[in-house]
Formats: C-alpha cells, structure tokens, sequence
C-alpha cells in the first residue's frame, strides 16, 4: 500500500461548491503539506502542520481551508469553488531530522477542474 | 531566504545520450537540495538529496547530482538516457539548521527520451 494516499484522485466540480480533498498517511510523519501544482509554475504550499495543533498558512492560502483530524489524515477544503482553481493539488508528509533536514514525501495527487 | 531557478522548461535528448538537467539555487545559509521526479500522471517521487555529507550525490534509476557551492549549482545527470526516463524534473531547496519547513520549488524541467 502506498505511505501517502489522497482522495478523490479525480474532480470535477462547478463554481461555488463546497470542495474536501484528503489525504491519509502511514509514515508515522508529524508534518504535512498541502501544494498546488499550475503548468509552469512548479509547487506552491498552501497549508502546512507540524502536529494536530499547529496549522499554519503557506503562500497562497486565500480561498483555501484545511483540517487536521488526527497524525495521520490532513484535509483540504475549498469553501467555494472558483475556475482559476483548477489545478493538480498534492499532499506531503516529512519528519524532523538532524540540523533541519526535511525531506518530504509526496502523494499521488488530485486533479481538481471547476467549472 | 531561499529560491530555486531551472535552466530550461524543456530538454530533449536522444536515447542513449548524456541527460544534464541545470539548476541553480540562492541560499542565505548552507542549503539542503534535492531532485524530485514526476513521471505521468504521478506524484513527485525523491530522486536524490545533498545534505552536506558528500558533494556528488547518487540517487535511484543511475542519476546523480554533484553540488558546487562557487556556482551555487546542484545540477542533475544520467550518463545514457532510457526511454523510461522521459517525466518532469523538479529541483527543490531548503534551508539547513533551525526548526526548517519550507521546501521551495524549481519550475520544473520537462525531459524529453527520442529513440
């Protein structure tokens, strides 16, 4: 089974809708990440948490909301969908390592369309 | 402050032939660097990291990465491109020390295999 899962893998939705992507993970990792990926543009962090209390924003979190149910399942929420949202959105898991290091683990991604 | 350029949104190289991919990276403090590849499709998965144990890192599928701190450069190569190795690639910088999250993304390279 995968260490880094996310749901749906694909949507379609319309402008306006209420929007729940997830992601589940079985590293045992503490941090996780919400990115969006646009052609051209590479990654950009939406969201992170670095535990189920500590949830922070990242560069382009406006129109964005996220949950962190438990360790191991951190949920991204589009409270209304808008077109220029359409994008491949992934999710990321790291631990803390020795000095810094923050290698992150990436799941399969979501493509989200709206209409 | 951290930032990642790539040299070329696009590389086409012959089956066979050497793969350089360029990039080149801006850290205020000694970086942690890394390659991250996304075939089709795919989530980005870990090709390789430098982490200050070694200037010439070996990562998965024969590629490596040598850092040169005089060109602030982390560029990957495969000495013989496969067919298989036709995806994105991604370079990414963090930075070292301190309670680290922020991973930052290259525009990607798009390699391109002919037979």
């Amino acid at each position: 089974d995968a260490d880094v899962t996310q749901t749906p893998r694909n949507r379609i939705t319309k402008t306006g809708k209420r929007i729940m992507l997830e992601c589940s993970q079985t590293k045992g990792h503490d941090r996780m990440y919400w990115y969006r990926q646009d052609p051209g543009l590479g990654l950009r962090l939406i969201y992170y948490s670095f535990d189920v209390k500590d949830i922070n924003k990242g560069e382009i979190s406006d129109g964005y909301s996220v949950s962190r149910q438990a360790q191991a399942k951190f949920s991204l929420s589009l409270e209304s969908a808008i077109p220029n949202q359409t994008a491949l959105y992934f999710c990321a898991t790291s631990d803390f390592g020795a000095g810094g290091l923050n290698t992150q683990y990436f799941g399969p991604g979501t493509r989200l369309t709206v209409l | 402050a951290q930032s990642v350029t790539q040299l070329g949104s696009h590389v086409s190289v012959s089956e066979g032939a050497l793969v350089l991919l360029r990039c080149n990276y801006s850290s205020s403090v000694p970086p942690y660097l890394f390659w991250y590849v996304q075939y089709p499709n795919q989530g980005l998965q870990l090709l390789l990291k430098y982490t200050s144990a070694a200037t010439l890192v070996k990562g998965i599928n024969g590629f490596e990465a040598e850092f040169k701190k005089s060109e602030t450069s982390f560029h990957l190569t495969k000495p013989s491109a496969h067919m298989s190795d036709a995806a994105e690639y991604f370079c990414a910088v963090s930075l070292s020390g301190g309670s680290n999250y922020k991973l930052t993304f290259g525009k990607g390279t798009l390699l391109t295999v002919n037979p």
